[in-house]
């Protein structure tokens, strides 16, 4: 498999700040990461797909100007929320996509808790 | 409309009582079906991949079946420690993108 690594782990922040999110790959380079968003007992719901060199992709309904993502490198992707209000409050996870031979398994990374006061 | 249902939605048993999680598919089609654990708090940890109708797979106490409409997850005397939320998705052809089910949380009891 393929180990991820987030940072922060869990960040409070003021209503109209801005929080940025790491993701990183840790053992292979990834051309593509995926950002979830999942709500308390709720499923996780796909936000984006960011990809190394390139704008990233959007799910429907998810603003592009305040979910900021960011994949410069093979290993690290960011994703910056701007403006936080209260209702981006959330648990942030990331995931990168083992591509190749039979299988295209994504691992996830541990999550970050983002809480806007 | 491509989706993916788990069912039941909470499950509690009794350490060594074994047991079936269900997650139903409807897909344009299907590259691969993935079950997850997921602990409080962290990120879906990966258990299996199934590609094709009678495709199985196990990993101590669990064993994932796979037919062209659902999915099975059953547990085999589990003990306290597998309790978690198991989730399935489904990878559709032609896209990276998974779905995600709702999820399934399970308590086993000492």
């Amino acid at each position: 498999g393929a180990v991820v690594s987030q940072h922060p782990s869990r960040v409070i922040c003021k209503s109209g700040t801005s929080v940025k999110i790491e993701c990183r790959s840790l053992d292979f380079q990834a051309t593509t990461m995926f950002w979830y968003r999942q709500f308390p007992k709720q499923s996780l719901m796909l936000m984006a797909t960011s990809n190394e060199g390139s704008k990233a992709t959007y799910e429907q309904g998810v603003e592009k100007d305040k979910f900021l993502i960011n994949h410069a490198s093979l290993t690290l992707s960011t994703l910056t929320v701007t403006s936080a209000h209260p209702e981006d409050s959330s648990f942030y996870i990331c995931s990168v996509n083992l591509a190749g031979g039979p299988q295209e398994t994504q691992y996830f990374g541990p999550g970050t808790r983002l809480l806007v006061l | 409309e491509d989706q993916v249902t788990q069912s039941p939605e909470a499950l509690r048993l009794q350490e060594g009582e074994s047991s079936s999680l269900n997650c139903s598919y409807t897909v344009s089609g299907l590259r691969g079906l993935f079950w997850y654990r997921q602990d409080p708090g962290k990120g879906p940890e990966f258990l299996f991949t199934l590609y094709s109708a009678g495709e199985e797979k196990e990993k101590e106490r669990l064993k994932a079946t796979l037919t062209k409409k659902e999915s099975f997850l059953h547990i085999t005397a589990p003990k306290p420690e597998d309790s978690a939320t198991y989730l399935c998705a489904v990878q559709v052809s032609g896209t990276y993108k998974y779905i995600f089910g709702t999820g399934t949380r399970l308590k086993v009891l000492a």
